[in-house]
């Protein structure tokens, strides 16, 4: 079973460019969640998605982030402008439900310059 | 008080010993426990789920759960080089949303 697939791996960019990651989830998996993790954190979830439906993005800065899930499968996570401080890793994670595990992707490793 | 606790560590152990990795929580109420493993440079890669209070074992690991505590603890047997890496304790809590709630993780080291 192919597991969580996200691209690209690694983007650098300039401050002030915009940028989008993708995911797709686990085959199955209605629960799809993006997560950032800085150095020597902890990840930190910045939306949910209960298929189609962003059910909890309370730590999604919406004046520069933004994310859809259409159709219920893959993702988008989008930032614009990018900041220098928004350098990190990018996960997604996909589960059969909130309570049940998560399974993490490789992640995007975000440089912005 | 942060939500999950870890000690950073690191945490040294010689190959062949028991490594024991420790991890409180702060909200009464929660249901499920997880533990990653995470390479340097890696993504999380989820090798223990537990949900009822008491022991769970899977091969070399075994996941401990004390709800009445909040503490939750890994133990790996006959620890491996490779097992060194950093560990990730994770806990589903209610913030408003249900969500998992990470831990800084522990580093271990595991020296041949």
């Amino acid at each position: 079973e192919a597991g969580v697939v996200q691209s690209p791996r690694y983007k650098i960019i300039e401050k002030k460019q915009p940028v989008a990651f993708w995911c797709n989830p686990i085959s199955g998996h209605n629960t799809l969640y993006w997560y950032l993790q800085n150095l020597g954190q902890g990840p930190e979830l910045l939306i949910r998605y209960e298929n189609e439906e962003a059910v909890d993005d309370s730590q999604l800065p919406k004046d520069r982030f933004s994310a859809e899930r259409l159709k219920g499968v893959d993702s988008t996570l989008k930032i614009q402008p990018a900041e220098l401080g928004d350098s990190a890793v990018y996960l997604c994670a996909s589960s059969l439900g909130q309570e049940r595990a998560q399974y993490f992707g490789p992640g995007t490793r975000l440089t912005v310059l | 008080q942060k939500e999950v606790e870890q000690n950073s560590g690191p945490l040294s152990v010689p190959e062949g010993a028991i490594a024991s990795l420790n991890c409180t929580y702060s909200d009464r109420v929660s249901q499920s426990f997880f533990w990653y493993r995470q390479y340097s440079g890696k993504s999380p890669e989820l090798i223990m789920s537990i949900y009822s209070n008491g022991d769970k074992e899977d091969g070399r690991f075994t996941a401990q759960l004390n709800k009445a505590s909040q503490y939750v603890s890994l133990l790996i047997r006959d620890s491996q080089p490779s097992d060194s890496a950093t560990y990730l304790c994770a806990v589903n809590m209610n913030t408003g949303f249900q969500k998992l709630v990470f831990g800084t993780g522990t580093r271990l080291l595991v020296s041949p």
